[in-house]
C-alpha cells in the first residue's frame, strides 16, 4: 500500500500571504505525481503532473517541485487569494496505482 | 471544455440492495477509474479500467463490486449488496492515457447513502 502524507492538514492564511505545503511518499517504484485542487461541492481538478526528479511546474501563482529520490513534493502559492481556498490533494503513482493523500485544506481570509 | 458526467448526483438505498452508479467519461479518453471518499476520510482508489477490462483494483474492490462499459460511452460501478459502510461519495475519472503525464478528469460525484 502506498503511504502518502500531506502536511499540514489545514492552513489559514491572510490574503496576499505566500504559502506552501508538503506531500511525502515512498520513493521506490515511483512513476509520477499528480497535484489536484478540490473545492467544496466540486470535483478534483488537475493542477500538475510531474514525473522527473527536480521537475518544477508553474500555473499562474501556483508552482510545484518534485524530489523523487527523497520522496517529497512541495506546492507553493504566491500571494494567496480567497479563491485559492480549497483542499489540495497530491497523488503519487507507483506500481500501476494512484493513491491520494488526505489533502491540505487551505483557507485564505480576505 | 469536455466533462465527465456522473448520475445520479445522490442515491439513497436500503442495505442489501444493488446499486448502479453511472459515468460518461470524456469521449476520446481510454482509461477509466472509480474512487470513493467516505465522509471525513481520504479519497480512496477502487479500480482502473482499460481496453474493456480491469487493469488494477484495490483491496476495497471485493466481489461485491463490479465495473462495466456496456455500450462504449457509459462506465458503470455496481455494488451488489450494499452495506452501511458503502455510504460515500463515489467519483468517476478518465484520462487519455494511463500513467504518462496526464491528469485525470473527475466527475462531480455520486453521493451514495445506504440506510
Amino acid at each position: 500500500i502506498l503511504n502518502v502524507e500531506q502536511s499540514p492538514q489545514s492552513l489559514h492564511v491572510q490574503e496576499g500571504d505566500s504559502t506552501n505545503f508538503t506531500c511525502s511518499f515512498p520513493s521506490s517504484n515511483f512513476y509520477a505525481l499528480h497535484w489536484y485542487r478540490w473545492e467544496t461541492a466540486k470535483s478534483p481538478e488537475a493542477l500538475f503532473v510531474m514525473t522527473l526528479n527536480g521537475d518544477e511546474k508553474k500555473k499562474g501563482r501556483i508552482s510545484a517541485t518534485l524530489n523523487t529520490k527523497e520522496g517529497y513534493s512541495y506546492l507553493y502559492i504566491k500571494g494567496s487569494q480567497p479563491e485559492d481556498s480549497a483542499t489540495y490533494l497530491c497523488a503519487p503513482l507507483a506500481d500501476n496505482d494512484m493513491r491520494f493523500g488526505a489533502g491540505t485544506r487551505l483557507t485564505v481570509k480576505p | 471544455e469536455p466533462e465527465v458526467t456522473q448520475t445520479p448526483s445522490h442515491q439513497v438505498t436500503q442495505m442489501g440492495q444493488e446499486v448502479i452508479l453511472r459515468c460518461v467519461p470524456i469521449s476520446n479518453h481510454l482509461y477509466f477509474y472509480w474512487y470513493r471518499q467516505i465522509l471525513g476520510q481520504k479519497v480512496e482508489f477502487l479500480v482502473s479500467f482499460y481496453n474493456n477490462e480491469i487493469s488494477e483494483k484495490s483491496e476495497i474492490f471485493d466481489d461485491q463490486f463490479s465495473v462495466e462499459r456496456p455500450d462504449g460511452s457509459n462506465f458503470t460501478l455496481k455494488i451488489r449488496s450494499t452495506k452501511l459502510e458503502d455510504s460515500a461519495m463515489y467519483f468517476c475519472a478518465s484520462s487519455p492515457q494511463g500513467l504518462q503525464g496526464y491528469g485525470y478528469t473527475f466527475g462531480s460525484g455520486t453521493r451514495l447513502t445506504v440506510v
